[in-house]
């Protein structure tokens, strides 16, 4: 199983320019997730889905936008990127666990910078 | 709202030296905790989670964490570290309250080992 993949790995684009990044998972997970990781400030959730067709704003959302077209598939847009906005993102997966354990499989980021 | 706390944001040791990294958490139910690591250059890897029994877990690569309820604490300990242990660190914890949770986690800790 290749896990939780992330493509692009690296990007830089100009202010106001739109991209999505793709985040791909085969471990059949309900949950998937994308964080951004800025220095001195951890992990912070932009926006999740608990299943197939359903998103759901994080801490950071503004700016974001988010689809769980398919159940393997959580895909990250940013409609006009701001340098704000320069960050690691990661994607992460967890299974529908019962109790809620929420162990989190995580992607190996994608490094975006916005001139 | 659940938050996690390690206030040790740099940490240098020399190898072979001890290591205990801390973790508060402020939230008065059930907590499932973990501790993450990220290598450098690397994605977020599970180093150990706690859900239940015994407090005191063991993870991979020799590290432990014991949780002290009374305390609000999960403190990451290893008796003595390695160069390859040079890595960030973070904690966080999930609040089993029913329903989907979202995992919190903490600013890290940047552990550099000195040969």
């Amino acid at each position: 199983n290749a896990g939780v993949t992330q493509t692009p790995k690296f990007r830089v684009l100009k202010t106001g320019q739109s991209m999505t990044l793709l985040c791909a998972q085969d471990m059949n997970h309900e949950y998937m997730y994308w964080y951004r990781q800025d220095p001195g400030m951890g992990l912070r959730l932009i926006h999740y889905s608990v299943g197939e067709g359903t998103t759901a704003k994080g801490e950071v959302p503004d700016g974001y936008n988010v689809s769980r077209l398919k159940k393997q598939n959580f895909l990250l847009g940013l409609e006009s990127a701001a340098p704000s906005q320069t960050s690691v993102y990661f994607c992460a997966s967890s299974p529908r666990a019962v109790p809620n354990y929420n162990e989190q499989f995580f992607g190996p980021g994608t490094r975006l910078t916005v001139l | 709202a659940q938050s996690v706390s390690q206030h040790n944001h740099h940490v240098i040791l020399s190898e072979a030296a001890s290591l205990e990294l801390g973790c508060n958490y402020s939230y008065g139910g059930t907590v499932n905790l973990f501790w993450y690591v990220q290598y450098p250059g690397q994605h977020l890897q599970l180093l150990l989670k706690y859900f239940s029994g015994d407090p005191l877990v063991k993870g991979i690569k020799g590290f432990e964490a014991e949780f002290i309820k009374s305390k609000f604490s999960f403190n990451l300990r290893k008796p003595s570290v390695q160069w390859s242990d040079t890595a960030e660190y973070f904690c966080a914890v999930n609040a089993r309250s029913g329903g989907y949770q979202k995992v919190t986690f903490g600013t890290g800790t940047k552990l550099q080992v000195i040969p």
